[in-house]
């Protein structure tokens, strides 16, 4: 079965300063797509970034990237600039080509100190 | 643009009974699908469906039954509601297979607390 690790509870930043959020996963497909996921205080799911296994560039939208190393089964979200509204539960998560479910790491929680 | 609705946002029960939450996927999206959210802790995917048919069963307690009806909204029925059932219930919904349906885009969500 496959598993995603976060192995950062929580983590700090600064306003403006540049953090990254590390996860791993575990699997032995070679079709799936990975995805960060942030939680506010709402406890709405909101969609951050996506990146496709078969994609050797890595994906950026905005102030947030990730750097994706396949062979490592590694994914981390590097958030640029960051904001107060930055602050929330990071989920990183993982979908098999020929699976409908997502799976979910436990999550990092993300402080940013004014 | 549009996001996926979910009813009501906000359920109170007693133990024993019965609960039925509602989603109502993004328009032209025909997937849909279930989590779990325990206090603290990561999403658990219940189920999901596709063009009304189950499409994936994850962990979901056989008192638990869900349905994908002809206008693709879904409804999660919750029968004989056990304590350990109060939890943000989820539900995403995804594009046709055609194009990006790899990815999920969640509701705001249904907190259920059963006393």
């Amino acid at each position: 079965a496959q598993t995603v690790t976060q192995s950062q509870p929580e983590m700090s930043v600064q306003e403006a300063e540049t953090v990254t959020l590390s996860c791993t996963y575990d699997t032995s497909e070679s079709d799936y797509y990975l995805f960060w996921y942030k939680q506010p205080p709402s406890r709405q799911m909101i969609l951050v970034i996506r990146q496709e296994a078969y994609k050797q560039q890595n994906a950026t939208e905005n102030r947030f990237s990730v750097n994706f190393q396949k062979a490592a089964k590694s994914f981390s979200l590097k958030i640029s600039d960051s904001q107060l509204g930055d602050a929330a539960m990071y989920f990183c998560a993982y979908r098999g080509g020929g699976s409908e479910k997502l799976v979910f790491g436990k999550g990092t929680k993300l402080t940013v100190n004014p | 643009a549009a996001g996926v609705i979910q009813s009501p946002r906000h359920l109170i029960k007693e133990k024993r009974e019965t609960a039925t939450l509602k989603c109502y996927p993004i328009p032209r999206h025909d997937t849909v699908y279930w989590y779990q959210q325990g206090p603290g802790q990561d999403p658990q995917f219940l189920i999901s469906f596709y063009e009304k048919m189950q499409s994936d069963k994850g962990s979901i307690p056989d008192r638990f039954s869900a349905q994908q009806f002809s206008d693709y909204h879904s409804e999660l029925n919750m029968s004989s509601l056990e304590l350990g059932d109060s939890a943000l219930y989820f539900c995403a919904s995804s594009r046709p297979r055609t194009s990006g349906a790899e990815t999920q885009y969640f509701g705001p969500g249904t907190r259920l607390l059963v006393l």
